[in-house]
């Protein structure tokens, strides 16, 4: 079964400062990845995507990840944190549920970004 | 820019009674998601329709939870009757295509069950 993991549950950073949050995955076949971010009382935004190609992303505000086939792995990362990428962010992996193709979420992750 | 709309932003009701979402999706996606998120959890999904066909609602408590999308566009979720663990947000996203993982989520309803 596919599912990711989210190994920390907060992560701490000043701001300016460059920022990771971890991601592990477990899929049958050719992994497909998303990075999601979510501010508080609000639904979730998508950040990037992991198909296929050049393992390193890039997305929205600056964020990029890396995909790590040998380590199973998707971290989302930032050369540079700002106060305002603080929020909850979430790894998802394209499960194959028959016709629904349907996203699996981690648990999330807090970033909380000092000034 | 274009938004999935959704209504009411926040439900407190007693066990045992009804409640209703709504949602609106993005024009012309077809596809439509009703997420559950625990609080200290990540999204889970109850039921997506393609159009106004149900793909997948295996994770949908059916005993007690319906949900319609009648014309292909907007949608209804329902819960009768609530249950103290069904205090929750509840979320709506839509994509244009089905499996893209490149969902459009609305601003939720969050649920409180008393």
């Amino acid at each position: 079964a596919q599912s990711v993991a989210q190994p920390e549950d907060q992560v701490n950073v000043a701001e300016g400062n460059p920022l990771t949050v971890k991601c592990t995955y477990s899929v049958s076949g050719n992994p497909y990845l998303f990075w999601y971010v979510q501010y508080p009382n609000r639904g979730l935004q998508f950040l990037l995507k992991y198909i296929t190609g050049d393992n390193l992303v890039k997305g929205s505000y600056g964020f990029e990840a890396e995909f790590n086939k040998s380590q199973t792995s998707f971290h989302l990362k930032k050369p540079s944190a700002l106060v305002s990428d603080s929020a909850l962010y979430f790894c998802a992996v394209r499960g194959l549920g028959g016709a629904t193709n349907k996203l699996i979420f981690g648990t999330g992750t807090l970033l909380a970004v000092q000034p | 820019e274009a938004e999935v709309a959704q209504s009411p932003r926040y439900k407190i009701t007693e066990k045992s009674q009804a409640v209703a979402f709504w949602c609106d999706p993005i024009s012309g996606h077809a596809t439509l998601y009703w997420y559950r998120q625990i609080l200290g959890q990540g999204p889970e999904l109850l039921v997506q329709f393609q159009d106004e066909s149900v793909v997948d609602d295996s994770q949908l408590p059916k005993d007690r939870f319906s949900a319609e999308r009648l014309k292909g566009v907007d949608s209804t979720l329902k819960i009768q009757p609530a249950e103290l663990g069904d205090s929750a947000m509840y979320l709506c996203a839509s994509s244009f295509l089905q499996g893209s993982g490149e969902l459009f989520f609305g601003e939720g309803s969050r649920l409180t069950v008393l």
